[in-house]
């Protein structure tokens, strides 16, 4: 079974500046996918950024980019210039790489509040 | 792109009835719907694996005559909530695999169901 880990329960950052957001995960898969997904207010659950296991290159979308380790099993979200809608909670979320009727079961970490102050 | 809905969004039942939330995939087939149960500022835990014809696969822990989860068609999935107690009351949120649309990685939410039981 795979677990995710989020350490940081809340975070705050100041408009415009960077801000870290750390995950690791546990899992003897070699072939996977990592998440992380933006929950505001609205419960609306927002991809924000993708990375495939077999891939050595860090993912990056706009101002979010992610440092992935797989020997050290982390993967933490970076977002630069952050903007006040930046605000809500963030998870990081783990998929198998297999095929199955299991294949798009996501197991999430205990998820970040993030709130950035003008 | 692809559009999960979900409906009701907000329900209010009576402690003892049943209560049921749609889960639709509009523009795609889904052969495997994820369900998932949020409680206030925690993580989303897998309740159940919704598969298109088949029984669903229900995680440890969850009722299954409580929760029951009706995947009738390539597009719809159904989450019973049978003898709806106090304690029953969350947010309730589907996810699909976007499997015939060459996207194999992208798992779409739905926007969401609360739950109150009163």
């Amino acid at each position: 079974a795979q677990t995710v880990t989020q350490s940081q329960p809340e975070m705050s950052v100041q408009e415009a500046e960077t801000v870290t957001l750390s995950c690791t995960y546990d899992t003897s898969e070699n072939n996977y996918y990592l998440f992380w997904y933006k929950q505001p207010p609205s419960r609306q659950m927002i991809l924000v950024i993708r990375q495939e296991a077999y891939k050595q290159q860090n993912a990056t979308e706009n101002r979010f980019s992610v440092n992935f380790q797989k020997a050290a099993k982390s993967f933490s979200l970076k977002i630069s210039d952050s903007q006040l809608g930046d605000t809500a909670m963030y998870f990081c979320a783990f998929m198998r790489y297999a095929g199955g009727t299991s294949y798009g079961k996501l197991t999430f970490g205990q998820g970040t509040i993030l709130t950035v102050h003008p | 792109g692809a559009v999960v809905s979900q409906h009701p969004s907000r329900v209010i039942c009576k402690s003892g009835t049943s209560v049921k939330i749609e889960c639709r995939s509009l523009d795609f087939q889904a052969t495997t719907m994820f369900w998932y149960r949020q409680f206030p500022k925690q993580s989303l835990m897998l309740m159940a694996t919704s598969n298109e014809g088949s029984k669903a696969t229900y995680e440890q822990g969850v009722e299954k005559d409580k929760f029951l989860i009706n995947h009738a068609s390539l597009t719809l999935s159904t989450l019973t909530v049978t003898s709806a107690h106090p304690e029953d009351s969350s947010f309730y949120i589907c996810s699909a695999r976007a499997w015939d649309r060459g996207q194999e990685n992208t798992i779409y939410f739905g926007e969401g169901s609360w739950l109150t039981v009163v």
